[in-house]
């Protein structure tokens, strides 16, 4: 089955550090740019970081403000997302999403089931 | 950075009900914007991208227009299975946003 598994998620302390992981499976991610998006619970959907193909281009969102750290390792049909100095608002389900495209538009069309960070002391 | 509003923020409505919800772009994106549908526990799913193409295996009740600033989804007649929160999404430029969602529930 074509999926995104999403794990790493958990309890951390305000200040901490945490690493996600995304596997993909019976796709090669080498063929699509990747991206982070996280919802609060209860909360709507927030676009976090892209990453290109090559992992040789990367945005984040401004609130990030340098904290977060998107990579990819395509030999391992991976993505990462490296959080430091993490905050109570921070505290959200992460989800790893696939860009598809058609000329020139592009959009989410696949997404993992998503991992549960919580930031609490 | 590009706000993207969405209206109503929620709605109740029946079975067999057209519903219509609209997406407000803080400025020009052509047609660089997506539907999502997330049901409760769920990941989102792309229902439209690129305004009004209807992505593979989603049923054709569901449409989109609008280009620029307004756009549109319009679900011609609900079915139980609908029942969720819509998501619109703009992919003309980083940050990619998306509008705050409109949750339709069962009048």
């Amino acid at each position: 089955e074509v999926q995104l598994v999403e794990s790493g998620g958990g309890v951390v302390q305000p200040g901490g550090s945490l690493r996600l992981s995304c596997a993909a499976s019976e796709f090669n991610i080498d063929d699509y740019t990747m991206h982070w998006v996280r919802q609060a619970p209860g909360k709507g959907l927030e676009w976090v970081s892209v990453i290109s193909v090559d992992g040789g281009d990367t945005h984040y969102a401004d609130s990030l403000k340098g904290r977060f750290t998107i990579s990819r390792d395509n030999s391992k049909n991976s993505l990462s997302l490296q959080m430091n100095s993490l905050r109570s608002e921070d505290t959200a389900f992460y989800y790893c999403v696939k860009q598809g495209e058609l000329r020139t538009s592009w959009y989410f069309d696949l997404w993992g089931r998503g991992t549960l960070v919580s930031v609490s002391s | 950075d590009i706000q993207m509003t969405q209206s109503p923020s929620s709605l109740s409505a029946s079975v067999g009900d057209r519903v219509t919800i609209t997406c407000r772009a803080s400025q020009s994106i052509i047609s660089y914007l997506n539907w999502y549908q997330q049901k409760p526990g769920k990941a989102p799913k792309l229902l439209i991208y690129a305004a009004f193409s209807l992505q593979s295996g989603v049923p054709s009740r569901f449409s989109g227009s609008g280009s620029g600033t307004d756009f549109t989804l319009t679900i011609s007649s609900l079915q139980p299975e609908d029942f969720a929160t819509y998501y619109c999404q703009q992919s003309y430029s980083s940050p990619f946003t998306f509008g705050p969602g409109t949750k339709v529930d069962i009048k």
